[in-house]
């Protein structure tokens, strides 16, 4: 079956730009997650939903990043103002459930630039 | 504060056994768990360890000792295509994951 979808897989934007980064989870996963990865480091939590809302957003930086989640399906990752230290690989990952030690399942990631 | 200590980088030679040690200090456990992520890919899940022990599938075994706070993966007969960084993620106890930075492990032939 089909695993979890990122678009786009390269994102170049300027300063001060807004940016909207999408995940498309396996079918029938309830529960989604938004990480971020620098180089040379292990994925960072941003939030995650568990259905259509968000069950924990306590790793979004700030008020630049916020995520939806609105059928329980695809979600999407919305950044405004971007700033350069928000380039990183911004990655998604969905699990049967939450609340269990079940596995994330990840999708390719989305490389995010900011010039 | 939540803690998890892996080694930055490991080298080993084509069809030798190595293993790659991960300490941590979560707030609760429920589990520690090992994905294999190749250069510019996603994770990809290798094991899940909740019990002291070893758990083996195939090349790769996995041990755990909760007491201890340690677990390490040790990976058998190894082949090129194991090149790649080894990360060690904690489930704490709001069941979120806690990830290592992860531990390069290049291998020579």
């Amino acid at each position: 079956g089909a695993g979890v979808s990122q678009t786009p897989s390269n994102k170049v934007t300027e300063k001060g730009k807004y940016v909207e980064l999408r995940c498309d989870p396996i079918s029938g996963h309830t529960a989604l997650y938004w990480y971020r990865q620098s180089l040379g480091q292990g994925p960072e939590f941003l939030i995650y939903f568990q259905g259509t809302g968000a069950a924990d957003d306590s790793g979004l930086p700030n008020d630049r990043f916020f995520a939806v989640r609105p059928e329980g399906s695809v979600s999407t990752l919305k950044i405004q103002r971007t700033e350069r230290g928000d380039s990183a690989v911004y990655l998604c990952a969905s699990s049967l459930t939450a609340g269990g030690p079940y596995e994330q399942y990840f999708g390719p990631g989305t490389r995010l630039t900011v010039t | 504060g939540q803690n998890i200590d892996q080694p930055t980088e490991m080298t080993a030679t084509e069809g030798a056994i190595v293993q790659i040690n991960c300490t941590y200090q979560t707030s609760g456990f429920n589990g520690l768990f090992w994905y294999q992520q190749h250069a510019g890919e996603a994770p990809t899940f290798l094991s899940y360890n909740v019990l002291d022990g070893l758990e083996e599938k195939g090349r790769f075994s996995s041990f755990l000792s909760r007491s201890k706070g340690y677990s390490y993966l040790l990976l058998k007969e190894l082949q090129m295509k194991d090149s790649a960084s080894y990360l060690c993620a904690v489930m704490d106890s709001n069941y979120q994951l806690i990830w290592g930075a992860g531990t390069k492990l290049i291998i020579k032939p």
